[in-house]
């Protein structure tokens, strides 16, 4: 099966940092890659998400980049705010048919 | 957007009884949800796939006996947990997976058991 991992586990920037968390993925069957947010005592809040047909996808201050040879994609927050502050999961699907299988989780902290 | 609705967000119950828990997408059907159980500070952890009037399929070391399962319709999974103990407290979460063009995966506000 799928297997995920996750880097770094903890992670700390101060206000106006970037922060870059990184994920690697086994099964080359995988094509569908989603990001999550997951604030304390709360289910996860998908925050993007980037399929195997492009290498880059943008949404304001957040960033997913897929390096299918490699297996491995990254998430990268800029000008980081303190309410970024929780702590992100990436996962692994494909196509939708199966579950998805998630990584270890990172926990950001934003220092103001 | 899609949304989904977990319930209850918290329960404590007491060692030996069971414990329903739902999970309802409200805007979309779904053919599939997947419930996850979470503990204090871990990622999630899929515990079985649930499928629209067919028997959910369980993950290795989930005892399906004790995590029933029931998906009577297209938008309403539910998960039993039968004889609860000390050891099943934790965080648990739904997902479904949207029957769209644009499939994607969408997670409840998720159920915190507590087993006295």
């Amino acid at each position: 099966g799928e297997n995920v991992e996750q880097h770094p586990s903890t992670l700390s920037v101060q206000e106006g940092d970037s922060a870059v968390i990184k994920c690697t993925y086994s099964d080359s069957a995988s094509n569908y890659f989603p990001w999550y947010k997951q604030e304390l005592g709360k289910g996860p809040q998908l925050i993007i998400d980037i399929r195997s047909n492009v290498g880059e996808k943008k949404d304001q201050r957040i960033a997913v980049t897929l390096n299918k040879t490699a297996k491995h994609f990254s998430l990268h927050i800029t000008e980081t705010q303190p309410e970024d502050s929780a702590v992100y999961f990436c996962a692994a699907s494909d196509t939708g048919r199966r579950a998805l299988t998630f990584g270890s989780g990172t926990r950001l902290q934003v220092q103001p | 957007g899609a949304v989904v609705s977990q319930h209850p967000s918290r329960v404590i119950c007491k060692s030996g009884t069971s414990v329903k828990i739902e999970c309802r997408s409200l805007d979309f059907q779904a053919t599939t949800m997947f419930w996850y159980r979470q503990f204090p500070k871990q990622s999630l952890m899929l515990m079985a796939t649930s499928n629209e009037g067919s028997k959910a399929t369980y993950e290795q070391g989930v005892e399906k006996d004790k995590f029933l399962i029931n998906h009577a319709s297209l938008t309403l999974s539910t998960l039993t947990v039968t004889s609860a103990h000390p050891e099943d407290s934790s965080f648990y979460i739904c997902s479904a997976r949207n029957d769209g063009i644009n499939y994607g995966y969408t997670f409840g506000s998720g159920t915190r058991l507590t087993v006295v």
